[in-house]
């Protein structure tokens, strides 16, 4: 199984900040990448895939980049409602696999 | 916009069956894979299984391989997973997930709230 990881593994920041978090893969995925946002007690949502790809109706604050092992998730100006968790997932081969995630807070 | 719902959680003992359902809106329902992806109180997230549009090709995590089945009834838009012989480390909110592929796994674009799967004595 591709193994993902992801850093760092938490993050505090405020309102307006500039964010990056950084996903790698334990093989070559090509650009099969996805980003996910999970707020406490709520479902995960797509933000981006295909590793810079912004899924239809989320903000262009969120940017997505790499390609092979590593890529970033970007949050320009972040907005109170961005405190949340984020999660890469690879579906280059399968399983596919999700990194443990990053938690963005206050 | 589509609408995913889960049903069938709850608790279960130790190698009980359960059966959870998946029902998603939209008119093309048969075109697009679905799967599962659970998570443990406080911990991330575990893909589980996947299920072609069409039915006939299903993927299942190595953790719930000959344990768990996956079936689709395409007339009624809804998604079926047979959990059984179920044990404590099956405990897990349980999302249904809509597929933008038609067959593997690719980007998963339209989640259920999810639904409490409780495995214990």
């Amino acid at each position: 199984d591709i193994q993902m990881t992801q850093s760092p593994s938490s993050l505090s920041a405020s309102v307006g900040d500039r964010v990056t978090i950084t996903c790698r893969a334990s093989q070559s995925i090509s650009t099969y990448l996805n980003w996910y946002q999970q707020e406490p007690g709520k479902a995960p949502k797509l933000l981006i895939y295909d590793a810079s790809t912004l899924q239809t109706g989320v903000p262009s604050r969120f940017s997505g980049g790499g390609s092979g092992t590593e890529f970033t998730l970007t949050i320009n100006s972040l907005q109170p409602e961005d405190f949340a968790t984020f999660y890469c997932q690879q579906t280059y081969t399968l399983p596919p696999t999700f990194g443990p995630g990053t938690k963005v807070d206050i | 916009e589509v609408q995913v719902m889960e049903s069938g959680g709850g608790l279960v003992q130790p190698g009980g069956s359960l059966r959870l359902s998946c029902a998603v809106s939209g008119r093309t329902f048969s075109s697009y894979a679905v799967n599962w992806v659970r998570q443990a109180p406080g911990k991330g997230l575990e893909w589980v299984s996947s299920i072609s549009g069409g039915g006939g090709t299903s993927y299942f995590a190595d953790s719930v391989k000959g344990r768990f089945t996956i079936s689709r009834d395409n007339s009624k838009s809804t998604v079926y997973l047979q959990m059984n012989s179920l044990r404590v480390d099956d405990t897990a909110t349980y999302f249904c997930a809509r597929d933008r592929g038609g067959v593997k796994p690719y980007f998963l674009e339209s989640w259920g709230q999810g639904t409490l799967v409780t495995v214990s004595s």
